[in-house]
C-alpha cells in the first residue's frame, strides 16, 4: 500500500523567510502533483512532476523531485502572507493511470 | 473555461437519510473522480470514471453508497443511508485524456446529525 507522508504538518513562519516542505512516499512512482487548498476551498493545481530531478518554480514556490530517494520538497522564498495555505502532495500509484494518493497536508501560516 | 461544478455546495441531513451529490465535469474531461475528504486529511479516492464506465472504484463502500456517470458526463453520487461518520467534504474532479492534472470542484460539505 503507497503512503505519503508530510512534513511538517503545521508551519509558522514570519513573512520574508525561506522554508521547505518534505513530502516522501513508500513505493516507486515518477509522478508527483503539489496541490494547495485555502480554507473551505478545493484543491488548486500548483505543480505536476513528472520525472527524476525535475525542478519546476512559480513565482516564490519551487518544486522538485528526487525518485531515488522517494522524496518531492516544495520550497518556498521570501514568504508573503497571501501564500497561507495547506499544501498537499500526491502520488500517481498506477503508474500514469492518475490514481493519485495524497499526503495529509502541511497547513502554512505566514505571520506579518 | 469553466470549472467543475458541483451541487448542493451544503447539506445537513439526519442519519439514516439518502443524500446525493452532483457533478459536472469540465467539458471535454473523460475522466472524472469522486474524492471524500475528511477533516484535517487529503483526499481519497472513492471512484473513477473513464467516460460512462467505472475503471476503479475499490474504495467505494459499496453496501451504502453508489455513483453513477451516465452519458459520461455529469455524475451522481449517492449515500444510503448515511452515518455519522460519513461527514466530510465530497470533492469531484476531472481530467482530460493523456493529461497529468486534475481539476477539482468546490466540494459538497456534508454534515451528518
Amino acid at each position: 500500500e503507497l503512503k505519503v507522508e508530510q512534513n511538517p504538518l503545521f508551519l509558522s513562519m514570519q513573512e520574508g523567510k525561506n522554508y521547505t516542505i518534505y513530502c516522501n512516499y513508500s513505493t516507486t512512482s515518477d509522478r508527483l502533483y503539489w496541490y494547495r487548498q485555502d480554507p473551505g476551498k478545493s484543491l488548486e493545481s500548483l505543480f505536476v512532476l513528472l520525472s527524476n530531478g525535475a525542478v519546476k518554480q512559480e513565482g516564490r514556490l519551487m518544486a522538485s523531485l528526487d525518485t531515488k530517494a522517494r522524496l518531492s520538497t516544495l520550497h518556498i522564498t521570501a514568504a508573503v502572507h497571501d501564500l497561507s495555505a495547506t499544501y498537499f502532495c500526491a502520488v500517481d500509484s498506477n503508474f500514469g493511470n492518475e490514481k493519485l494518493t495524497f499526503g495529509t497536508g502541511t497547513r502554512l501560516t505566514i505571520i506579518p | 473555461e469553466a470549472g467543475v461544478v458541483q451541487s448542493p455546495r451544503y447539506k445537513i441531513i439526519e442519519k439514516k437519510q439518502p443524500v446525493a451529490f452532483w457533478c459536472n465535469p469540465i467539458s471535454g474531461h473523460n475522466t472524472l473522480y469522486w474524492y471524500l475528504q475528511n477533516l484535517g486529511q487529503g483526499p481519497e479516492l472513492l471512484i473513477r470514471y473513464e467516460n460512462e464506465e467505472a475503471v476503479d472504484d475499490s474504495q467505494l463502500p459499496k453496501d451504502r453508497f453508489s455513483a453513477e456517470r451516465l452519458k459520461g458526463v455529469d455524475s451522481t453520487l449517492k449515500i444510503q443511508p448515511a452515518e455519522l461518520g460519513d461527514s466530510a467534504v465530497y470533492l469531484c474532479a476531472s481530467s482530460a485524456y493523456n493529461q497529468e492534472t486534475q481539476y477539482f470542484g468546490p466540494g459538497t460539505r456534508l454534515l451528518v446529525l
